[in-house]
């Protein structure tokens, strides 16, 4: 199974809005609307922010988006805090029973 | 509170074994299934297996599959990974982790991660 492609790094200026992407192929973020977001802060465990390609869990500001076209997802992050400065993966199931995660991206807050 | 908590890392020997634990507690162990992701040091996660909240259905990532066993004891809140084989590329920080619940692939609590590293 190929990893999912994201952006290694992208950055904002607190109040601003940024999109991170997530490519993958038919078999994966195409084909099925299993896409999730996690956001990882240094020295921490990755925390859940978006399901099913847009749900957020409970607790997840709405400031956090989720979004889907074709092979790629989208998490939008509005409003930037600099809380939101941490590492986020995507991931997509990829069909019998496997699950792949995209390489992450580094999110700044200017 | 939901708390998963790893143990049994460290550093062990190409072609060695070792068995990673995650003690479970804050939830109804039995009801949830369970999985195993990695993280390469400085780089990202890779989903590793998972089990069905019986014990009946286990998945794994193709490059583990004939070398790591995933399995539970619900009776002490467990969760279990043999890691079997190793290589230089299973050095990883192991991280348990609850399904969410919602696509069966979405992870809702995770541990603090234990440490593998395989070298010479």
């Amino acid at each position: 199974q190929s990893a999912l492609t994201q952006p290694p790094s992208a950055s904002g200026s607190p109040g601003q809005s940024v999109t991170i992407s997530c490519t993958g192929t038919s078999s994966d973020v195409g084909r099925y609307n299993y896409v999730s977001w996690y956001q990882q802060h240094p020295g921490k465990a990755p925390k859940l922010m978006i399901y099913e390609v847009s749900q957020r869990p409970s607790g997840v500001p709405d400031r956090f988006s989720g979004s889907k076209s074709g092979n790629t997802a989208s998490l939008t992050v509005s409003g930037l805090q600099a809380e939101d400065e941490a590492d986020y993966y995507c991931s997509s199931y990829a069909g019998s029973n496997n699950l792949v995660f995209g390489g992450g991206t580094k999110l700044t807050v200017l | 509170e939901v708390q998963l908590v790893e143990s049994g890392g460290g550093l062990v020997q190409p072609g060695g074994s070792l068995r990673l634990s995650c003690a479970a507690s804050g939830f109804t162990f039995s009801n949830y299934w369970m999985t195993w992701v990695r993280q390469t040091p400085g780089k990202g996660l890779e989903w590793v297996a998972n089990i069905k909240q019986d014990g009946s259905e286990k998945y794994y990532v193709d490059s583990v599959k004939g070398r790591f066993t995933i399995s539970r004891d619900n009776a002490k809140n467990s969760l279990y990974l043999q890691m079997d084989s190793l290589r230089a590329e299973d050095t990883a920080v192991y991280y348990c982790a609850r399904d969410a619940g919602y696509s069966g692939y979405d992870f809702d609590y995770w541990g603090q991660g234990t440490l593998v590293t395989v070298s010479s």
